[in-house]
């Protein structure tokens, strides 16, 4: 399997602008989770996915963060607009079901200028 | 609420040299215990699950043991590849979430 796939791997733009980072999960799995990455705060879930259904988004910091999950092989995590302090690494993972083993995409770095 | 910290945050090693690294935790309902490796610029590595406090699981170097309170990654015999941050995390029994910590830094120098 390819694993988790991610894209873009590195997105630089500027303030204001629009931002989608997209994620195609392991085939099979039916769980899917938008992490961000800071030296700061670590690790944080921003929002999960279940049979493609929203489950909890508590995690995300604000309205101009979403999320969508059109299809089992495919989601979108959206920034609009993008402020310098969204600047951080964004992950993907996916699991064969919530609370299981979860599986990391190799990230998107986000820098907002 | 919800809580798990890892120590030390760095750890020099000379090759050969075995450690051990921490990570305890405040959680409701224990659901599950992981192991990441994560390299420079990558993203987090599976190596363990544990579920019960006196279980063990051993890949290679590195072995994962779990208590009621904390979990420990030894590492028996470092080599330089070992160099990476190691996380811990746990499954919130109330939220589902996975909770992570900061993380362990390990330098092995050869």
């Amino acid at each position: 399997d390819a694993g988790v796939i991610q894209s873009p791997r590195h997105e630089v733009t500027e303030m204001g602008q629009e931002v989608t980072l997209r994620c195609k999960p392991i085939s099979g799995h039916n769980s899917l989770f938008w992490y961000r990455q800071t030296m700061m705060r670590g690790l944080e879930l921003l929002i999960y996915f279940n049979n493609n259904v929203p489950i909890d988004d508590s995690g995300m910091p604000e309205d101009r963060f979403s999320a969508k999950m059109p299809n089992a092989s495919f989601s979108t995590l959206k920034i609009q607009p993008s402020e310098p302090r969204d600047s951080a690494v964004y992950f993907c993972a996916s699991s064969l079901i919530a609370m299981e083993t979860q599986y990391f995409g190799p990230g998107t770095r986000l820098l907002v200028l | 609420e919800d809580q798990v910290t890892q120590s030390p945050e760095a750890l020099r090693l000379q090759e050969g040299e075995s450690s051990s690294l921490n990570c305890s935790y405040t959680v409701s309902g224990l659901r599950g215990l992981f192991w990441y490796r994560q390299d420079p610029g990558k993203g987090p590595e599976f190596l363990f699950t544990l579920y019960s406090a006196g279980e063990e699981k051993e890949k290679e170097r590195l072995k994962a043991t779990l208590t009621k309170k904390e979990s420990f990654l030894h590492i028996t015999a470092p080599k330089p590849e070992d160099s990476a941050t190691y996380l811990c995390a746990f499954v919130s029994g109330n939220t589902g979430k996975l909770i992570f910590g900061q993380g362990t830094t390990l330098q092995v120098k050869p």
